[in-house]
């Protein structure tokens, strides 16, 4: 069984421009959920999706969106980056069966903000 | 508000020895999610370990166990008979039902052979 995909995997970007990034989840996972992570901020939750619907958000401004589509595949749109915004962005799959959640993280897209 | 702490930033153990992780958080809810991941260098995220508040029985898995406090809001993970493999950046997370993940800022495990 394939694991999480992230694309792309580096990304450089200035300040000002948009970007977006691409999680593929393992088949059968309905659940995905971003994070970003960077040295100073570590670990934090951006937005969890399941079924099409954002069911939790982060604490992030409205420049952090998310989608995800019917074949569960999700994308996290950053509008008018910031040198901040440079980060590992992490994706994790999840899969719920009664009370056990099976739960694998993709590799990461590195971003820079130049 | 929810508050994750993890006071050891790093921490050392011999191989085969046993070495515990502290955790401790902070929550006005009951009903609410426990995790511990592991982040090993230049590799995936793994999810170690999850706890379900509501549950007494410590969870297990493998060579990993936590001790879960609820009163004391303290949950740590202890690693049995440590391996090489086991050297990483360990998360503890808080999560209150339907609501948000907090993340501590990290544990960084070494193993010494």
């Amino acid at each position: 069984k394939a694991g999480v995909t992230q694309t792309p995997r580096y990304l450089i970007k200035t300040r000002g421009q948009q970007v977006t990034l691409s999680c593929s989840p393992i088949s059968g996972h309905r659940s995905v959920s971003w994070y970003q992570q960077t040295p100073g901020q570590g670990l934090q939750f951006l937005f969890e999706y399941f079924s099409e619907t954002q069911r939790n958000k982060g604490n992030f401004p409205g420049r952090f969106s998310g989608r995800q589509f019917s074949n569960s595949r999700s994308e996290m749109n950053v509008s008018t980056l910031e040198l901040g915004d440079s980060a590992l962005y992490l994706c994790a799959s999840s899969f719920f069966a009664g009370d056990q959640e099976t739960q694998y993280f993709g590799p990461g897209t590195r971003l820079l903000v130049l | 508000a929810q508050t994750v702490t993890q006071s050891q930033p790093e921490m050392s153990v011999q191989e085969a020895e046993t070495v515990t992780l502290s955790c401790t958080y902070d929550t006005s809810e009951s009903d609410y999610y426990l995790f511990w991941y592991k982040q090993p260098p230049s590799r995936q995220m793994i999810l170690v370990i999850r706890q379900e508040a509501y549950k007494q029985q410590n969870a297990t898995e493998n060579r990993f166990s936590v001790n879960f406090q609820k009163a004391a809001k303290s949950f740590s993970l202890k690693i049995s008979d440590s391996q090489l493999g086991d050297a990483a950046m360990y998360f503890c997370a808080h999560m209150n039902r339907d609501d948000k993940i907090i993340f501590g800022k990290g544990t960084r495990l070494h193993i010494l052979p």
